[in-house]
Order: C-alpha cells, then structure tokens, then sequence
C-alpha cells in the first residue's frame, strides 16, 4: 500500500514571490510516478507536474518545479513568481509501477496568493 | 492527452434511489478510475475498470453500492446505488494513457443526497 503526506493544510504566499509545498509519500516499489495536482475552485483537476521515479533529474515546467529527493521519499514543489491565477488547492499524488495504477493522494495544500 | 467528458455536472437526488454517472473519452484507453472527494477532503480511488472485465474495487468500497460498467475502450459508467446523505461528495473519473503517464480527470460530478 502506498501513503502521502501533505503537513501543510494552507499556504500564503505575496504575488511574485515563491513558495514551496512540501509532500513525503512511503511505497514498497521501485518503479513510480509522483504527481503534483491542481483544484481551482471549479474542482477540475489540473496536472501541474509529474516526475518519474527512476529519473534523477528534477522536472521543470515553467515557473513550477519539484525537489525530487528518492532516498528521503521526498516530492516538493516550487512555485516561482506566484501569480493569482495560482491560488487553488495542491494535491501530491503517487502511481506504483509504471504509472498505469490509480492514484493515491495526499490531503492537499490550500494555496492563497496575496495581492 | 485525452479529453474526457462526465455527465451529470451536478444532480441532486432523492436517499434510496441511484444515480449513473458517464465518462466518455475521445481516444481508446485500457484503463479507466473512479474517485470520490468528499466534501473538503481529498480524492480517493474507488475502482479500476478495464474493458471486458470485472472492474477492481479498493477497499471499503463494493460492487453492489457502486457498480461500474465498461462496455468499450472510450466509455464507463459508475452508478451510486440506494444513496444516502453520507454519499454527497464529487464523482470524478480519470484515464491514464501508457507511456505517457498523466492521469487526465472528468470534471467531476458535484452529487447532493436530500
């Protein structure tokens, strides 16, 4: 069975500026897939970003990127220049094997941008 | 990635009686997964269904409250049988295309039980 964990029910962050959301996870296989999700309001879930587990290098899209740290089941995510657009609520989310199993989520981070 | 369409948006329902709920997509899939969001909770994964099988449900959750068919590579319909209030919360269903691994959502299915 698989676990993730979101310590940080919300978040506040100035416009511009980066915050980081914080995801640790606990799975017995070598192969997976760690997700970063978004819910506006309008509950459509929005894929932010995905990291697979055998890739050393941490994936990047655009101003959101993750700290990948496998040793320590580690799976943050960096926003950078947060812009208001970005308010909604994070949910990290794991895959075993090669991603093709349902997910399993974490509790989610409620992110609110500052004007 | 696949473009999924989910119906109803939205119902609000009678305790006792059932409500289907359908996900088309717009490209062949293999596997396709229903999740529950309970009101300001996260998502959790109520079962996988593949084409020409018995879907696989997790548990704490049964085939006789919550029966899935898959009768094609493009469709699946999850039905909440004999609701109750405890039953309001969002449907949502997801596809994963292999090799590509990202999960693409429905829009979900906001269910009221009065």
């Amino acid at each position: 069975a698989q676990t993730v964990t979101q310590s940080q029910p919300e978040m506040s962050v100035q416009e511009a500026e980066t915050v980081t959301l914080s995801c640790t996870y606990d799975t017995s296989e070598s192969d997976y897939y760690l997700f970063w999700y978004k819910q506006p309001p309008s509950r459509q879930m929005i894929l932010v970003i995905r990291q697979e587990a055998y890739k050393q290098q941490n994936a990047t899209e655009n101003r959101f990127s993750v700290n990948f740290q496998k040793a320590a089941k580690s799976f943050s995510l960096k926003i950078s220049d947060s812009q208001l657009g970005d308010a909604a609520m994070y949910f990290c989310a794991l895959s075993p094997g090669g991603g093709a199993d349902g997910l399993t989520f974490g509790k989610g981070t409620h992110l609110i941008i500052q004007p | 990635s696949a473009v999924i369409s989910q119906k109803p948006s939205r119902d609000i329902c009678q305790r006792g009686t059932s409500l289907t709920i359908q996900c088309q997509v717009d490209s062949q899939v293999t596997m396709m997964f229903w999740y529950r969001q309970q009101p300001g909770q996260s998502l959790t994964l109520i079962a996988t269904a593949n084409q020409g099988s018995e879907a696989t449900y997790e548990s704490g959750f049964v085939i006789d409250k919550f029966p899935i068919s898959r009768p094609n590579l493009t469709f699946s319909t999850l039905t909440v049988s004999n609701m109750s209030p405890e039953d309001s919360s969002i449907y949502l269903c997801s596809v994963v295309v292999p090799r590509d691994g990202a999960h693409t959502f429905g829009s979900g299915t906001r269910l009221t039980v009065v």
